[in-house]
Order: C-alpha cells, then structure tokens, then sequence
C-alpha cells in the first residue's frame, strides 16, 4: 500500500533560519509521482512542485529547493531564509503509477512556524 | 484565468440535514477529485469523477455520501443526514483533459460544520 510519512508534526524557527521538512515515502510502482502543496493559515492549499519518479535532478526555485532521493525515498523541501510568510502547513503527496486512479495519498502534514 | 471554485465555502448544518458542496473545476479540466481533511488531520481521497461518469469512489463512506459530475454544471458532493463526525473541510481539485499524472489543483475548501 502506498504511504506517505510527514515524521515532524511541527516546526518552528526564527525568521531567516533555513528549514528542511521531511518527506518519506512508500510504493510499489515504478513510476509515481511526488507534489508538495502549501497550507496558509487561509487554508487553501497551494501546489508548489510535482516530481516523477524518474527524475532525480535536484530543483530550486527562489528560496525553496527539493531534494528527491530515490535510495531513500524520500523527497525533501528546504526553505533557504525563512520568512514570516513561509508559516503554513506543508503536505508532501504521492500519485500512483500509470494504471492508477490518479488519487493523491497526502502525509499528515508539517506545520511550519517562523518567528519574527 | 479563473482557478477551481467551490461553494459555499462555509456551511452550516444540524444533524439529520443534507449538505450539498459544488464544485467548478478549472477552466479546460475535466477530472474531478474529492477530498476531506478532518481536523487536525491530512487530506484523504473520496471520490474520483470525469463528465457524467465516477471513475474510483474508493475512499467514500458506503453510506449517505454521493457524488456527481454532470454533462453540464459544477459537480456536487452530496452528504444526507449529517452527523457531527461530517465536521471537516472539502476540498475539490480538478486536472486536465488527459489526467495522466496531471498535477491536480485544489479549491478553497467548503468548511462544514454539523451542530
């Protein structure tokens, strides 16, 4: 069965501090693919990235960088300079393979605080 | 270039009632998705629509829970006798034409709350 693990529940830091939230995931595809998505306190959810499983590359975008490991499955989202803005929750989330519904398996979730 | 809407975005209902959300998927979409995150918890999968058919409703409760998408129109999650245990947002994402993979985009949630 495929299983996402969000292992911190909660984070906080002082602005300007980097962050890592972490992300681990389980399938038995070969092919899946990984999203991150942003929770504001508003609580819309925002997408941030997708990853497919054949892709390794390392990606940065602004302040925000994703580091996707295969021999570990996990899929990583560093937050370089944090800002007040940045406080959210943050869900990692795995699709399945071609054959598949399509449906999302999200994590619990990370809440991120940062301190001004 | 109008994103994923959902009405109403807050509702409230007793126990017993009928809850009805809508959902309009973003503009050339036409895959549908169910979500519900009850408090304090991540989103779970519901239901999975295209136009006028329920392609995986794998995740819906088997009773008082339904779900359409027709040929004209938002889609609609239906949920008849609330009870308490309902109490959580909705979410609704939609994806493109092909839905292979797409990256699903989420609306703005539909908070209901059962008294």
């Amino acid at each position: 069965a495929q299983k996402v693990t969000q292992a911190q529940t909660e984070i906080s830091v002082v602005e300007k501090e980097d962050v890592t939230l972490d992300c681990v995931y389980e399938t038995r595809d070969t092919t899946y693919y990984l999203f991150w998505y942003k929770q504001p306190p508003s609580g819309e959810l925002v997408f941030l990235i997708r990853r497919n499983s054949f892709d390794e590359q390392n990606e940065i975008s602004g302040r925000y960088s994703w580091n996707f490991q295969k021999s570990t499955s996990s899929f990583n989202f560093t937050i370089t300079a944090s800002q007040v803005v940045d406080s959210a929750v943050y869900f990692c989330a795995l699709s399945e393979g071609p054959q598949g519904a399509q449906k999302l398996v999200f994590g619990q979730g990370t809440r991120l605080t940062i301190n001004p | 270039n109008a994103g994923v809407m959902q009405n109403p975005r807050h509702l409230v209902r007793r126990r017993g009632q009928e809850a009805r959300l809508r959902c309009s998927p973003m503009k050339g979409h036409s895959h549908v998705y169910w979500y519900r995150q009850l408090p304090e918890e991540g989103l779970k999968f519901m239901v999975y629509l295209q136009k006028e058919n329920i392609i995986d409703e794998s995740g819906m409760p088997k009773e008082r829970f339904s779900a359409e998408f027709p040929k004209e129109g938002p889609s609609i999650l239906r949920i008849q006798q609330v009870v308490r245990g309902d109490s959580a947002a909705y979410f609704c994402a939609s994806s493109g034409r092909t839905a292979y993979q797409e990256t699903q985009y989420f609306g703005p949630g539909t908070r209901l709350l059962v008294l």
